[in-house]
């Protein structure tokens, strides 16, 4: 099975900040690569796939990178809305895995 | 509207078995893919299971493989996950999910997601 990890787990930042977090895999995974946002008690939100592209309606200042294992998720002039917890899920291959996520919150 | 919603879950005996369904609306059922996965109680989200758009492909995480089974009924337009064998530490929030690729061939990221029903293991 491919392994997932992300770092940090946790961060603080402020409003206004730029925010990156990376995830890396146990073996290539050729850019199958999601981003998920999830507030509590809620269902996770898809952000972006195939590593880069940005899905329907998620603002621009969310963005991704990267390339065989190593992946970045990259939010610009950090939201309100966008403290939450973040998961990083492969689907290269199954069984399909996520990354243990990185928890955003207010400095 | 796109629309998951998920049943069954509940209270539940170590050992004993518990049937999750997912009622969809608001596409074409029978040509996406459909995921279960779930999130113990404070914990990060786990996938459980996989099915194909046509049911040809299945699979399962290795912690449940032998014990779920994933099916689907194209006709009723659900998805089901059949538990036997629970344990403790099968306690979570079942998610059912969509796929976002139509009649892929591989498993595929999720774009749709269900509310959740909550599945508690526990003499």
């Amino acid at each position: 099975d491919i392994q997932m990890t992300q770092s940090p787990s946790s961060l603080s930042a402020s409003v206004g900040d730029t925010v990156i977090i990376t995830c890396r895999a146990s073996q290539g995974i050729s850019n199958s690569l999601a981003w998920y946002q999830q507030k509590p008690g809620k269902a996770p939100n898809l952000l972006l796939y195939a590593a880069s592209r940005l899905e329907s309606g998620v603002p621009s200042r969310f963005s991704g990178s990267g390339s065989g294992t190593d992946y970045t998720l990259t939010i610009s002039s950090l939201q309100p809305e966008d403290f939450a917890t973040y998961y990083c899920q492969q689907y290269y291959t199954s069984p399909l895995t996520f990354g243990p996520g990185t928890k955003v919150s207010v400095k | 509207e796109v629309q998951l919603v998920e049943s069954g879950g509940g209270l539940v005996q170590p050992g004993r078995s518990l049937r999750l369904s997912c009622a969809v609306s608001g596409f074409n059922f029978d040509e996406y893919g459909m995921q279960w996965v779930r999130q113990a109680p404070g914990k990060g989200l786990e996938w459980v299971s996989g099915i194909s758009w046509d049911g040809g492909r299945i699979a399962y995480a290795d912690s449940v493989r032998g014990r779920f089974t994933i099916s689907r009924d194209n006709a009723k337009k659900s998805l089901y996950l059949y538990m036997n064998s629970l344990r403790g530490e099968d306690t979570a929030f079942y998610y059912c999910a969509k796929e976002f690729v139509m009649r892929a061939y591989q498993f595929e990221v999720i774009d749709i997601w269900g509310q959740g029903t909550m599945v508690t293991v526990s003499s």
